[in-house]
């Protein structure tokens, strides 16, 4: 099974600054990652899927890059709405495990 | 409009069996997998399993199996997982997705997630 490390847990950021958020696997999962935004009570929203393809409707502040093992999700200018929890999938094997998540917590 | 449509929450005893569906509209429904997810209180995503319609062809993860029964019918394009010999730790929220790769990457619909609460 593919372990997905995601950091930090939490990050404290103002509105207006840039968040960089990691995910890092334990073995090559080429592109095949997926980042996720997740609002309490809410269904997980996809943002970006084959590391760098931003889905539907999501706003340009958004993007993501990486290969391999190391993955990053940067939101260019944190705006209210972005204040989330946000998980990383990887989809190159089954299990398609997530990363423990990232919490972003308004400073 | 793509729509993903799970039954409502469930309380149950330890020991007992849970079912839930997932009625999908809006798609070709053999055309893509529809993976499940839990999440338990205050903790993250645990992908449980996938099931592909056109064929009935099924992935289980290793913690659940032997637990766990992921089942599709054509004619109402519904999915269904059971969980059977329910223990307090399967005390969560419930999801089904559907989402595709390639050419199909961004599409990506899920569920309204189902309660189940497992209590003596």
């Amino acid at each position: 099974e593919i372990v997905l490390t995601q950091s930090p847990a939490t990050l404290s950021l103002s509105p207006g600054a840039r968040a960089t958020l990691l995910c890092r696997a334990s073995q090559s999962v080429s592109t095949y990652l997926a980042w996720y935004q997740q609002k309490r009570g809410q269904a997980p929203r996809l943002l970006i899927n084959d590391a760098s393809s931003r889905a539907t409707g999501i706003p340009g502040r958004f993007s993501g890059s990486g290969s391999g093992t190391d993955f990053t999700l940067t939101i260019s200018s944190l705006e209210a709405e972005d204040f989330a929890v946000y998980y990383c999938q990887q989809r190159s094997n089954w299990p398609y495990t997530f990363g423990q998540g990232t919490k972003l917590e308004i400073k | 409009q793509v729509r993903l449509e799970q039954s409502g929450a469930e309380v149950k005893k330890p020991g007992a069996s849970v079912k839930v569906s997932c009625k999908t509209s809006g798609y070709t429904f053999r055309r893509f997998y529809v993976h499940w997810m839990r999440q338990a209180p205050g903790q993250g995503l645990e992908w449980m399993g996938v099931i592909n319609p056109a064929d009935g062809g099924t992935t289980y993860t290793q913690k659940i199996q032997g637990r766990v029964t992921m089942t599709s019918e054509t004619s109402t394009s519904t999915v269904y997982m059971e969980l059977n010999s329910l223990r307090s730790d399967d005390t969560a929220v419930y999801y089904c997705a559907t989402y595709g790769s390639g050419t199909y990457a961004l599409f990506d619909y899920w569920g309204q997630g189902t309660v189940v609460t497992v209590s003596s």
